[in-house]
């Protein structure tokens, strides 16, 4: 089946440490996106891929940091500059950027601090 | 983005339909209406989305008004597996942004 996979579902992180979160899709869309959910509270975009090799700040970019070199992956590095990052991180896709297509979603990862 | 306005909890019997509205008086001409719903630790869920005509696929339909102020979506036998939090949201661009959404119960 087609779909988005996070990995891993739980993660934790020391202070001063770098983590990533990794985020693949064999959905062949070209437009990836990561999203941070805090309890109670909706969604806030992190970064967007519209394409390989191309991405653009969201919302909160600040500690953040992606890369594209493949179509079908898009792995997020939570830096030791977010001072607050236990929240839970959602990838997800869509065949294009454009506001009449779905997204699709991973299962998230939660990342908490040690 | 323009805002939208739902009920915060609603309760259902299985295999009930369930209405569940939507306000947003301040939609643009050119925002979709999209409809997504999330269990408890897990991703959200594409459910339905559309413009101006009514809409249907295998999960729900969407009913718009003829203002496109308000939706509604239906879930036409509610189940167990539907009990989630369900958001509406306006789409101008390719940000999605989840309000509080509704509660869905459903009573067994």
């Amino acid at each position: 089946d087609g779909g988005i996979t996070q990995s891993p579902k739980y993660l934790f992180r020391k202070e001063g440490q770098n983590v990533t979160l990794s985020c693949e899709q064999n959905l062949n869309h070209d437009a990836m996106y990561w999203y941070r959910q805090d309890p109670g509270q909706g969604l806030r975009l992190i970064y967007y891929s519209q394409i390989v090799n191309d991405f653009q700040k969201g919302d909160i970019a600040e500690g953040y940091s992606v890369s594209r070199e493949k179509k079908e992956s898009f792995p997020l590095t939570v830096t030791s500059a977010q001072k607050n990052p236990t929240a839970f991180y959602l990838c997800a896709s869509s065949k294009d950027r454009g506001r009449n297509q779905p997204q699709h979603f991973g299962d998230g990862t939660r990342l908490s601090i040690l | 983005d323009a805002k939208t306005t739902q009920p915060n909890s609603m309760e259902s019997n299985e295999e009930e339909p369930v209405h569940l509205p939507c306000n947003h008086s301040t939609i643009s001409g050119t925002d979709y209406i999209h409809w997504y719903r999330q269990l408890p630790s897990q991703g959200p869920e594409y459910v339905i989305h559309g413009l101006t005509s009514n809409v249907n696929n295998r999960m729900a339909s969407l009913a718009i008004a003829e203002d496109r102020k308000s939706s509604t979506l239906i879930l036409h036998r509610a189940t167990l597996r539907d009990a989630a939090v369900y958001y509406c949201i306006l789409r101008s661009d390719y940000k999605l942004s989840f309000g509080a959404g509704t509660t869905v119960t459903v009573r067994a």
